[in-house]
């Protein structure tokens, strides 16, 4: 049963232009909806959470959110070198447990 | 202010042995929860710890237990380890939505 999937990638973006990376998930009664990055060898560090659908934006992320598609994204605007990395998107179910897809890999080509 | 620190950051172990690891939440937060990432994986959920309670549990066998202490640290034990229990152990802090990651424990099996 796969909750959270994502294209594991690699996704390759050239320098400046926009990464669009995208999530589905199963449980309907999904409430929390979260973006972490994590580079090789390293532990995720969360860059966004959304609640509720439509767009929230921090600087050059932006997180889309459609409950009724269940379906989340993440858009990054001028594609930096140093957003190269897994991006790891994560669900929270009804019982509070957080639950990981297995990441795509972002490559920004300079 | 202290971020999530996890110890030992590596650990070899041979099958059959017993492993302990251990977590110090960030300042403030009261839930733990324990990860399990194998090489190009997403995070697995293992278990989340409250109020020195286990509330929720992944799929993961009897073998993974855990404790959480009155100052909201957190041990994970593995018993009877297996070549397959080699990952990169991550422990999580939380006080309500979005989980902070301390850097992990890579747990070689040989």
């Amino acid at each position: 049963q796969k909750e959270v999937e994502q294209n594991s990638g690699p996704l390759s973006v050239p320098e400046g232009a926009i990464a669009s990376l995208n999530c589905t998930y199963s449980d309907r009664g999904s409430q929390s909806f979260f973006w972490y990055r994590q580079y090789s060898g390293k532990s995720p560090e969360l860059i966004m959470f959304i609640y509720s659908n439509g767009d929230k934006e921090d600087g050059r992320f932006t997180a889309q959110l459609n409950k009724a598609s269940q379906y989340v994204s993440l858009l990054i605007r001028d594609s930096q070198p140093s957003d190269s990395a897994t991006y790891l998107c994560a669900v929270t179910h009804r019982d509070d447990k957080i639950i990981f897809g297995k990441g795509t890999r972002l490559h920004i080509l300079p | 202010d202290a971020g999530v620190t996890q110890s030992p950051t590596h650990l070899i172990k041979t099958r059959g042995q017993q492993v302990t690891l251990r977590c110090s939440p960030k300042s403030g937060h009261d839930t733990v929860s324990w990860y399990q990432q194998a090489l190009g994986q997403g995070p697995q959920f293992i278990f989340q710890y409250y109020e020195e309670e286990e509330r929720q549990r992944g799929n993961f066998p009897d073998r993974f237990s855990g404790h959480q202490f009155p100052n909201y640290s957190s041990e994970l034990n593995v018993n009877a380890l297996l070549l397959g229990d080699s990952a990169l152990y991550l422990c999580a802090s939380s006080l309500g939505e979005g989980y902070t990651f301390g850097s992990g424990t890579r747990l070689t099996v040989v």
